[in-house]
């Protein structure tokens, strides 16, 4: 099955905190990439962070870092020293047909309180 | 360098009507996808085009909806008639290669909101 689930429709955090958003996945490849999105209320689509999955290392930018568990088909999004403008829709996705296409899981709303 | 373009950014019809959306990829960009996004929902898949052909539609609804790309650079999606449930989000991707290229990520437009009275 091509299936991209986060689990948590909405999650919140105080300002300053950590907060981490679930995502498993479903694949018969093996070779792909897994992506975190943010959609802020703009709509406009922005990639945060990209794991190949023939990598073993999470990637990191900044404050943003994955915990990729690839035999758990499980990629979760850790944001530390959680921010105001961090507030959106994030989805989480993985590439599928040879990389060229994407699907995406359903996001969850992240909420930051001040 | 450029984003991807989309226009307009709102638009409300009647059920029945007619509506067409434009998409303006980034400058060299051999990929094109056009996205349907209901509310509440990730983004689902509509088309894909690669320069000026159709590599993937099997998730387009083609009795009511329709999508060019003239010249392999900007292109159009149509909806007629429409519905009460294509109320969505639709968002334009633009890939830099065309193929198995894995690290060229797509780069999204701002998107239209449909809404369908």
């Amino acid at each position: 099955a091509q299936t991209v689930t986060q689990s948590q429709p909405e999650m919140s955090v105080q300002e300053a905190e950590t907060v981490t958003l679930s995502c498993t996945y479903d694949t018969s490849e093996s070779d792909y990439y897994l992506f975190w999105y943010k959609q802020p209320p703009s709509r406009q689509m922005i990639l945060v962070i990209r794991q190949e999955a023939y990598k073993q290392q999470n990637a990191t930018e900044n404050r943003f870092s994955v915990n990729f568990q690839k035999a758990a088909k499980s990629f979760s999004l850790k944001i530390s020293d959680s921010q105001l403008g961090d507030a959106a829709m994030y989805f989480c996705a993985r590439t599928y047909s040879s990389a060229s296409k994407i699907i995406f899981g359903s996001g969850t709303r992240l909420s930051i309180r001040p | 360098e450029a984003g991807v373009a989309q226009s307009p950014r709102y638009k409300i019809i009647e059920k029945r009507q007619s509506v067409a959306f434009w998409c303006n990829p980034i400058s060299g960009h051999a990929t094109l996808y056009w996205y349907q996004q209901i509310l509440g929902q990730g983004p689902k898949l509509l088309i894909q085009f690669q320069n000026n052909g159709v590599v993937d539609d099997s998730q387009l609804p083609k009795d009511r909806f329709s999508a060019e790309r003239l010249k392999g650079v900007d292109s159009t999606l149509k909806i007629q008639p429409a519905k009460l449930e294509d109320s969505a989000v639709y968002l334009c991707a633009s890939r830099r290669l065309a193929g198995v290229q894995r690290r060229n990520e797509q780069f999204f437009g701002p998107g239209t909101r449909l809404t369908v009275l």
